[in-house]
């Protein structure tokens, strides 16, 4: 099946630093992959949608300079948490969708990225 | 707005036991319904769906069936394994490919 990837999949850094998370297809080419966000015990927020060699839609109320998502390839998209913050420390997760698998609906999911900011 | 609500856990359920974790939904216009599991260390993984009302999605062993009249969801299992020992996840689409999801019910089964 379908295999997407992160990395890394933990990661400290300190505040005031940036911190950039890689979500990979390894087996397809994503035209579209997302990011979420995970709080504990809480459910998946999307914060943006990333279409490759186009700019990514962020969801209200995320901050675009603070996320910096790039698609440069199909199989490729980067996460960058800019001047990070103790508040930003969280589960961060990617998926992305193989518009040739024959499902519309179908999101492929990495394993995620724990982020801690000291 | 939309939202998904399933029931808070962890479950924790003996080795061929009946599973039920509860999934309801506020949406407009008619969403497309889904399970996610992740078990653990992994990616979430679609298990099930549904994408109008009265179908039954099911995988594995598991069921849904999608009840518009009760704006419901809910996944059930009739005996299960310790490997179904996981985070479960409801979630629904409605228009474009935004999947919207509940808060997750983790599963222990005891053998």
């Amino acid at each position: 099946g379908a295999v997407v990837s992160q990395h890394p999949s933990r990661v400290i850094c300190k505040s005031g630093t940036s911190v950039k998370i890689e979500c990979r297809s390894l087996d397809f080419q994503a035209t579209t992959m997302f990011w979420y966000r995970q709080f504990p015990k809480q459910s998946l927020m999307l914060m943006a949608t990333s279409n490759e060699g186009s700019k990514a839609t962020y969801e209200q109320g995320v901050e675009k300079d603070k996320f910096l998502i790039n698609h440069a390839s199909l199989t490729l998209s980067t996460l960058t948490v800019t001047s990070a913050h103790p508040e930003d420390s969280s589960f961060y997760i990617c998926s992305a969708r193989d518009p040739f698998s024959g499902s519309e609906y179908e999101q492929y999911f990495g394993p995620g990225t724990r982020l801690t900011v000291t | 707005g939309n939202s998904v609500t399933q029931m808070e856990g962890p479950v924790t359920l003996s080795e061929e036991a009946f599973l039920t974790i509860n999934c309801t939904y506020t949406a407009t216009g008619y969403p497309s319904l889904f399970w996610y599991v992740q078990y653990p260390g992994e990616g979430l993984q679609l298990l099930l769906k549904a994408t109008k009302a009265d179908d039954k999605g099911s995988n594995k062993g598991f069921e849904a069936t999608y009840r518009k009249e009760t704006t419901s969801f809910h996944l059930e299992k009739g005996s299960v394994q310790v490997s179904d020992s996981a985070v479960y996840f409801c979630a629904l689409i409605t228009g474009g490919f935004k999947t919207i999801f509940g808060a997750g019910t983790r599963l222990f089964v005891k053998a």
